[in-house]
């Protein structure tokens, strides 16, 4: 089954404590992308991969980064978490940047 | 760089009634446009997508658009809501990478 799949689906974590969202999808998809959804401003992108070891920053990057040293794998890092990075986090894949993409079901951060 | 606004950030509707989403991008360029929708704790589903051809775009759940390139324009369109229907709904516009609207809350009441 085509998916993306991203690990935690719920974490909560004190300010300033390293974490780890994982993603990872089986489609063979070159583009990758995280988004951040929070109420009244929908998604926003964080940022975005085209391919393998190439990444680029979104709309809303800081004090967030990630890699891509494999094709199916984009993990998202907060090196240093701040409430204000509290949102529902989404990562999605597809073919090229303006393909459909397929989403991940979602990891909702809460940073206390 | 593209950009979209959705008109509605809240329509509430009556069971049975039509409904209209509205949806304005703009972009220099060709674009790609899509409806997207969010029920209550979960991710984002596809309902439809603009990509070339016929304006008119049929999607899932009996959900329709159209693609208006004099108006920058792609309003989502049901004839007859059901209350499943209620969930948030989002615009989104892509020429070399996807951007999205703030997202349209439909509720259905009885």
């Amino acid at each position: 089954e085509a998916q993306v799949t991203q690990n935690p689906r719920y974490l909560i974590t004190v300010t300033g404590k390293k974490l780890t969202v994982t993603c990872s999808q089986n489609m063979n998809h070159e583009y990758m992308s995280w988004y951040r959804q929070d109420p009244g401003l929908g998604l926003r992108q964080i940022y975005y991969s085209m391919n393998v070891e190439v990444t680029d920053k979104g709309d809303v990057p800081e004090g967030y980064k990630v890699s891509r040293k494999e094709k199916r794998n984009f993990p998202l890092i907060l090196e240093s978490p701040s409430p204000n990075q509290t949102s529902l986090y989404f990562c999605a894949s597809s073919l090229a940047g303006f393909d459909t993409p397929f989403f991940g079901q979602g990891t909702r951060l809460t940073v206390v | 760089a593209q950009s979209v606004t959705q008109l509605d950030s809240q329509v509430p509707v009556f069971e049975e009634a039509p409904v209209e989403l509205r949806c304005n991008y703009s972009s220099s360029v060709s674009v790609y446009l899509f409806w997207y929708v969010q029920y209550p704790n979960q991710g984002l589903q596809l309902l439809l997508k603009y990509l070339s051809g016929s304006t008119l775009v049929k999607g899932i759940n009996g959900f329709e658009a159209e693609f208006n390139k004099s108006q920058t324009s792609f309003h989502l369109r049901k004839p007859s809501v059901h209350i499943s229907d209620t969930a948030e709904y989002f615009c989104a516009v892509s020429d070399r990478d996807m951007r999205f609207g703030a997202g349209t809350r439909l509720t259905v009441k009885p």
